[in-house]
């Protein structure tokens, strides 16, 4: 059975502009999460999406958004990047109960 | 006060040592507990999964759970190299939505 996949891996965009990340679940999941990860601050919850919607949010600024196809398959944007949402951002998928991570978007914002 | 407090480290052992990662918690709801090891570059992989309280065992990892104290611990026997990584934990009152510890980072010497 494939994992989580991910693409890009790696990103490299400067302040202002936007990105677009990408998450394919594992087959006959229905509920894709993603998390923003940095040295500082560890692993935070962005949002949760399950049948195309959005079931939780976390505390961060409008400026990320996401949202899921009908597939299951998810996407995530960062509007008006700023330097500090360089980081690790993990997509995670289940059916119910833990979470199976993707290896990860490694954005970097110049 | 964060939901979950877990060590940062870094822990360094020398190889066959018995290791000791620690969380601990202030929502005495949750009910969901899971230990997630997660290497270089990698994303994050389920190590452990416990309901409620109790200890479980797989190889040489054994997870433990104290809710009195609000407490839990992942203990690694016969310590490897390959063990060397950062070590999460994570928690859930629902199993929907989880919590993490920053990570504990750790590095087993040959």
């Amino acid at each position: 059975k494939a994992g989580v996949t991910q693409t890009p891996r790696y990103l490299i965009k400067t302040r202002g502009q936007q990105v677009t990340l990408s998450c394919s679940p594992i087959s006959g999941h229905r509920s894709v999460s993603w998390y923003q990860q940095t040295p500082g601050q560890g692993l935070q919850f962005l949002f949760e999406y399950f049948s195309e919607t959005q079931r939780n949010k976390g505390n961060f600024p409008g400026r990320f958004s996401g949202r899921q196809f009908s597939n299951s398959r998810s996407e995530m944007n960062v509007s008006t990047l700023e330097l500090g949402d360089s980081a690790l951002y993990l997509c995670a998928s289940s059916l119910e109960g833990p979470r199976t991570f993707g290896p990860g978007t490694r954005l970097t914002v110049l | 006060q964060k939901e979950v407090e877990q060590d940062p480290g870094p822990l360094s052992v020398p190889e066959g040592a018995i290791v000791s990662l620690n969380c601990t918690y202030s929502n005495s709801a949750f009910q969901y507990f899971m230990w997630y090891r997660q290497y270089s570059r990698k994303g994050p992989e389920l190590l452990m999964y416990t309901y409620s309280s109790g200890n479980k065992e797989d190889g040489r990892f054994t997870a433990q759970v104290d809710k009195s104290s609000k407490y839990i611990s992942l203990f690694i026997r016969d310590s490897q190299p390959s063990d060397s990584a950062t070590y999460l934990c994570a928690m859930s009152t629902t199993g929907n939505q989880f919590y993490f510890g920053t990570g504990t980072s750790l590095t087993v010497i040959p």
